[in-house]
């Protein structure tokens, strides 16, 4: 079974300082790796994803992500930030070798851009 | 707007009432997933629709819950006898081609048991 574990439940960065998310995963195989964000009300959107070549991925909005196989992370950056990046961000898995791409969604870190 | 739509968007109903939700994919998309998510959670998958066949289902999906995708194009979600514990926010996706591409969301629809 796959799991995510995004440490920080919060947290406030100010305004044009650099940010990082943290995500690790459990898997006994291989995985797919993604980032979602969630504005308030809405549907969530793709930031980036990682399905295999480079492990430094770079997404939309200026975020990257690096995959660390080693030590089961994903760990998303953007080196400024800014007040509409304030936001739920949910880290998730897919198993490339199932049949279907269910994602398994760590429980969320929540952004606040402080001014 | 050629995105995934989801009504209605909030749903407020009486504990043993039943409610449907209905998601519209993207047109051109064969792939729909169905996720709940709580309060301070991320998504869980309940089901999975190819065209309209109903494929997989999680076991948060118990004998209340039912979902269809009739002719492959629009999904219903319907929940009997709701329960408290059944308030959630419910989202729809949808995704076509090569496998694992991205997954287009809805906005969800809340719901909210009294």
């Amino acid at each position: 079974a796959q799991s995510v574990t995004q440490l920080d439940s919060q947290v406030p960065v100010f305004e044009e300082a650099p940010v990082e998310l943290r995500c690790n995963y459990s898997s006994s195989v291989s995985v797919y790796l993604f980032w979602y964000v969630q504005y308030p009300n809405q549907g969530l959107q793709l930031l980036l994803k990682y399905l295999s070549g480079s492990t430094l991925v770079k997404g939309i909005n200026g975020f990257e992500a690096e995959f660390n196989k080693s030590q089961t992370s994903f760990h998303l950056r953007k080196p400024s930030v800014h007040i509409s990046d304030t936001a739920e961000y949910f880290c998730a898995v897919s198993d490339p070798n199932f049949g279907n791409e269910k994602l398994t969604f760590g429980t969320g870190t929540r952004l606040t851009i402080i001014p | 707007d050629t995105g995934v739509s989801q009504n209605p968007r909030h749903k407020i109903t009486k504990r043993g009432q039943n409610v449907t939700f209905r998601c519209d994919p993207i047109s051109e998309h064969n792939r729909l997933y169905w996720y709940r998510q709580t309060l301070g959670q991320g998504p869980e998958f309940l089901t999975y629709f190819q065209n309209e066949a109903q494929l997989e289902k999680s076991r948060l999906l118990s004998d209340r819950f039912s979902a269809e995708r009739p002719k492959g194009s629009f999904s219903t979600l319907e929940i009997q006898r709701t329960e408290q514990g059944d308030s959630a926010m419910y989202l729809c996706a949808s995704i076509s081609g090569s496998t694992h591409n991205e997954q287009f969301f809805g906005p969800g629809t809340r719901l909210t048991v009294l």
